[in-house]
This record gives C-alpha cells, structure tokens and sequence, in this order.
C-alpha cells in the first residue's frame, strides 16, 4: 500500500502570495490532519478533515484554510502570506473515525519558504 | 489550556543501553490521549506509543513503553536496549478538549542520540 503522499515537497513562495498544499491518504483512509512544524513553535495541530468535514481546527488565523474532496484527497491553502508561514507542513491520515486517533501515518512533508 | 512539557533538548545514550524521555503534560481533561513519535532526520513523524488517561496499565510496544504517572501528570518514554536507528526527534503529544475542538498538542521535541 502506498503511504501518505504530499506535493509539493519543497515550495518558495514571496510574502503576500497565497499557496495550496495537497495530501493524499493512504487508500482506505478516510480521516486527514494538517499541522505545521517550525523551529520557534514547534508542531502545532492546524485541523482535521473527516469525509469532507472539518471536525477539529487548531488556533491558527482564518488565513489558513483547507478542504477534503470525497476522494479523501485533502488540500490546505494559505493566503496573503507572512514570513513566519515558512515551516514544515505535514499531513497525516487515518482509517479510523475517532477523532485525533493515534493511528496516524503522516506524510513526508511540504517545506514552504517564504521571501 | 493543555500543555506538553519535554524539559530535555538533547539526551545521549550509549548503543544497547536504556534511555528515558521526560514527559510532563497539563490538562483539566477528565478523558484525554498520551502518544510518542519519532522524527528522524528524513522528517517523516512515525508513532510509537499511545496511552488513554483511563488505562491503567502503561503501555508498551516493543522495545518502547509508556511510564504513565497519573497524578504526576508524568508520561515518560523508555527505549529498551537503544539502538543506532533511534537517533531522532521524539515528541510527547496529548489529545485534549479545548474550545469545543479536539485538538493535538506537541511537546518542543527531545533529540536523542544513540553513540556506538
């Protein structure tokens, strides 16, 4: 089975532009975790897609929004970009339906750079 | 507000050996999730351990397990017998109730290095 695929992997960007982030879940998975991961502050959890559904949502400004396709593909877009957005994206899915299960297997990554 | 607390940025242990991993996390969940994963330098996050705040037994998982001090509010992880292959980020991460959203909450992350 394939794993948790992300594209792009890498991505620069310059401040005020706006990018769109994709994961595709293992098949099967029905259940989709953002979160961003910087040096200063850490992995922090942005929200979860579950059939098509936002079910959980970090603190993160509304600049940060995402949507799950019935596919179960996930993208997650960012607007008006700041420099502190540079940072490793990961996307993690799930087969199961409780919320936040532990069973997650996360993807690679994107790394966003923002001049 | 939920807190993770890793008080340790950098552990060294020697190949073989037993290492442990601090954990200390701040809820006023009644009913909450405890999970360990590991990053290597690939920067993939790969989960090893989970407990539920009603579990009485700690968990293990291998050469992994869950030291789970309830009234502490402690959850540390003890590797077994490390290896070369466990150099990498470890996060304590807790799954909690804030705001009427469920939400995961990661520690700064521990860095441990396995020496030959």
């Amino acid at each position: 089975k394939a794993g948790v695929t992300q594209t792009p992997r890498y991505l620069i960007k310059t401040r005020g532009q706006q990018v769109t982030l994709s994961c595709s879940p293992i098949s099967g998975h029905r259940s989709v975790s953002w979160y961003q991961q910087t040096p200063g502050q850490g992995l922090q959890f942005l929200f979860e897609y579950f059939s098509e559904t936002q079910r959980n949502k970090g603190n993160f400004p509304g600049r940060f929004s995402g949507r799950q396709f019935s596919n179960s593909r996930s993208e997650m877009n960012v607007s008006t970009l700041e420099l502190g957005d540079s940072a490793l994206y990961l996307c993690a899915s799930s087969p199961s339906g409780i919320t936040l299960s532990y069973e997650q297997y996360f993807g690679p990554g994107t790394r966003l750079t923002v001049t | 507000a939920q807190k993770i607390t890793q008080t340790q940025p950098g552990m060294f242990v020697q190949e073989k050996e037993a290492v442990t991993l601090d954990c200390t996390y701040d809820t006023s969940d009644q009913s909450y999730g405890l999970f360990w994963y590991k990053q290597p330098s690939s920067g993939e996050m790969i989960f090893l351990i989970y407990q539920g705040s009603y579990d009485e037994q700690n968990a293990t998982e291998g050469r992994y397990s869950l030291n789970f001090q309830k009234a502490r509010k402690s959850a540390n992880l003890v590797i077994s017998a490390s290896q070369l292959g466990d150099s990498a980020m470890y996060f304590c991460a807790m799954r909690g109730t804030q705001g009427g959203s469920e939400k995961l909450v990661f520690g700064k992350g521990t860095k441990l290095t396995v020496n030959p």
